[in-house]
């Protein structure tokens, strides 16, 4: 079992372009969570879902932030209109279960020039 | 608003030395505290879980409800403890999780 696989591991971007950030859960995991880590500080929860639902998004900006998690393929991070403040490390997670033990990809670094 | 609070940005101790690592949560439900760890080049991954009241790698965690603390104790670190630690909230149910800012431990030899 790979691992919760994300990439690109890198990447960067002007203001104003799109961001795709991709995950792949762990075999056998249906919850896939995302999460943002800004300089010098620690995670924060940004969305939960499942197969095809979305779960939870509070931690999700209103505007130019959208996840997806579809029935065939890799959940999607989409950042529209990048700023500079969107630069950070973005995190996936997957369990099996709701409550079950959390596994972490590597991240992607995003940086907006 | 759950909120964790890990107040030491770096703990440097020497190999052999005890080793604490602490943390501070506010909650208003009953919490579900956790240590994560994520060694260099690695990736973030768990390391206890107060519900398990486990040892793991000789750390140890205590949830104490009273002072609402949940520090991460070894008696005796190694150098292969250098690493950046988590403090991690989340409610009984779900891998919703409120993390601190993380402490950097360095174990000199």
């Amino acid at each position: 079992n790979a691992g919760v696989m994300q990439n690109p591991r890198h990447l960067v971007r002007r203001r104003g372009q799109e961001a795709r950030l991709r995950c792949s859960p762990m075999k056998g995991h249906s919850h896939v969570y995302w999460y943002r880590q800004l300089p010098e500080e620690g995670l924060k929860f940004m969305v939960y879902l499942q197969k095809e639902n979305i779960i939870d998004e509070s931690g999700m900006p209103k505007e130019r932030f959208s996840a997806e998690f579809p029935k065939e393929g890799p959940s999607i991070l989409r950042i529209q209109q990048v700023v500079r403040g969107d630069s950070a490390a973005y995190f996936c997670a997957s369990s099996r279960g709701e409550s079950e033990k959390l596994f972490f990809g590597s991240g992607t670094q995003l940086s907006v020039l | 608003a759950q909120r964790v609070t890990q107040p030491e940005k770096l703990l440097s101790v020497f190999k052999g030395a005890p080793v604490e690592l602490k943390c501070n949560y506010s909650y208003s439900g009953s919490p579900e505290l956790f240590w994560y760890v994520q060694y260099s080049r690695q990736r973030l991954q768990l390391l206890l879980r107060h519900i398990s009241r486990e040892s793991i790698k000789g750390f140890t965690a205590d949830l104490n409800k009273g002072e609402t603390s949940f520090h991460l104790k070894k008696p005796f670190a190694q150098e292969e403890d250098s690493a950046m630690y988590y403090c991690a909230l989340g409610k009984a149910a779900g891998n919703k999780l409120t993390f601190g800012g993380g402490t950097r431990v360095l174990v000199k030899p």
